[in-house]
């Protein structure tokens, strides 16, 4: 079965520092990764996704997440953070045939002025 | 803006009653999952359909009901209602294709009295 786990439930961090947001996936198959993020009161919006290639994938707003196989991890980074960047963050995966997104529990970041 | 329609924004409602939430997915977007997201138990998804016909289901309940018109808008109907279905309910459409990232609506947001 194909799951999502975010460790971070929620994260505080003044502006400026630095941000990474941890994701694992089971699923021993090919994957695509997504980090989608919600700002409050809003929908879901793409952060940004990974497919093939290159590992390291760069998405809107300064945001990055770099897949690696071997510990089946998409992290998700900002080396700055603004006051903005408070929302909820959702990494998910789509994995064989299958089309649905599989979401983790998601992780609320509120960034302090 | 995503592209994608949902409506009522809001709905309150009595246990035991019975609404439907509409989705119209964004233009040549073939396919639409509903989503149930609460705070309990985060974004899971219900259903999946492509093109008129059900492609996938999750954890959606026996009072729970969907399908997608020959103009590809979506209907999700909740049925006898409890108050653990109060929760916003997210449609998102995406083209045909394995690679291809699912864009959600804004949500209804459904309380349940």
């Amino acid at each position: 079965a194909q799951s999502v786990s975010q460790h971070n439930h929620h994260v505080i961090l003044s502006e400026a520092a630095s941000l990474e947001l941890g994701c694992n996936y089971s699923y021993g198959g090919t994957v695509n990764l997504f980090w989608y993020v919600q700002y409050p009161g809003q929908h879901l919006q793409l952060l940004l996704k990974y497919f093939s290639g290159d590992p390291l994938v760069k998405g809107i707003k300064g945001f990055e997440a770099e897949f690696i196989k071997s510990k089946f991890s998409f992290n998700l980074r900002k080396p700055s953070v603004q006051w903005s960047d408070t929302a909820e963050y959702f990494c998910a995966l789509k994995g064989g045939g299958y089309n649905k997104l599989i979401f983790g529990a998601g992780t609320r970041l509120a960034v302090h002025p | 803006d995503s592209g994608v329609t949902q409506t009522p924004k809001h709905l309150i409602t009595a246990t035991g009653q019975r609404v439907t939430l509409r989705c119209s997915p964004r233009s040549g977007d073939l396919s639409v999952y509903w989503y149930q997201q609460s705070l309990d138990q985060g974004l899971q998804f219900l259903i999946q359909y492509y093109n008129g016909e059900e492609r996938a289901k999750g954890n959606i309940l026996e009072r729970f009901s969907a399908q997608q018109f020959p103009d590809l808008h979506s209907e999700l109907n909740l049925s006898s209602l409890e108050l653990g279905d109060s929760a916003l309910y997210f449609c998102a459409s995406s083209v045909r294709g394995y690679n291809s990232p699912l864009h959600f609506g804004n949500g209804t947001r459904l309380t349940v009295t």
